[in-house]
């Protein structure tokens, strides 16, 4: 069964370093989204990109935040000078379809980079 | 704005006892509704969702769960546990508007499962 995956599992970085997380959707997929989930808080919606731009972003993804996809197959996060409090785990996840109605399917996760920053 | 409410922050069950995990959710539409799972160092896990339709869904690993439109609830059940359904789940609500097509997440509730 297909599956998204993302590297690196685990990324260790310096406060002021920029990081990118590198994620492989589901290769029929059209929408993709980062979420992050800092220790013992709720999962939390990040950004989302659709037909190579960003189509929703929520307040946390600030001018430090960017995403991309690069080619056909990859999707980056990049935090440009990383904080303290940016230390999570961070989901991407894809969905296949966008309906008539606007809504894109269920949404499949990878299983996550844990982002530290020192 | 939408919400989700995990009443229970950790549930202790017994191995084959029943399971009742609670989640509450505000949306000014119909939502779409899932719950997830996940388990240590492990991503997350599409248990069940509903769409529309038959109220009462099924999911993998034996669960369900049941959407009650008049108390603003999708519990999600399992009649008997299993040692490796110790994880944490996540109820989630979704829309059909472009603002609402991320999901919301609710806190999570721990299921610890006794031997």
């Amino acid at each position: 069964e297909p599956e998204v995956t993302q590297t690196p599992s685990h990324q260790v970085t310096q406060m002021g370093q920029e990081v990118i997380l590198r994620c492989v959707p589901i290769s029929n997929h059209l929408y993709f989204y980062w979420y992050r989930q800092i220790l013992g808080q709720k999962v939390e919606f990040l950004v989302s990109f659709y037909n190579n731009e960003i189509s929703e972003k929520s307040e946390i993804f600030d001018d430090q935040f960017s995403v991309e996809r690069p080619d056909g197959s990859n999707f980056t996060l990049k935090i440009r000078s990383t904080k303290l409090e940016d230390s999570a785990m961070y989901f991407c996840a894809s969905t296949p379809i966008v309906t008539r109605q606007g809504w894109t399917d269920t949404q499949y996760f990878g299983p996550g980079t844990r982002l530290t920053v020192l | 704005a939408q919400s989700v409410t995990q009443p229970d922050i950790h549930i202790t069950v017994s191995e084959g006892a029943s399971l009742e995990l609670r989640c509450n959710y505000s949306y000014g539409a119909t939502p779409y509704l899932f719950w997830y799972v996940q388990s240590p160092g492990q991503g997350l896990q599409l248990l069940l969702k509903y769409f529309s339709g038959d109220t009462l869904v099924q999911g993998i690993k034996g669960f369900e769960a049941e959407f009650k439109r008049s108390q603003s609830s999708f519990n999600l059940r399992k009649p008997s546990v299993h040692w490796s359904d110790a994880a944490e789940y996540f109820c989630a609500v979704g829309g059909v508007s472009s603002s609402a097509r991320q999901l919301t997440f609710g806190s999570g509730t721990q299921l610890t499962v006794l031997p």
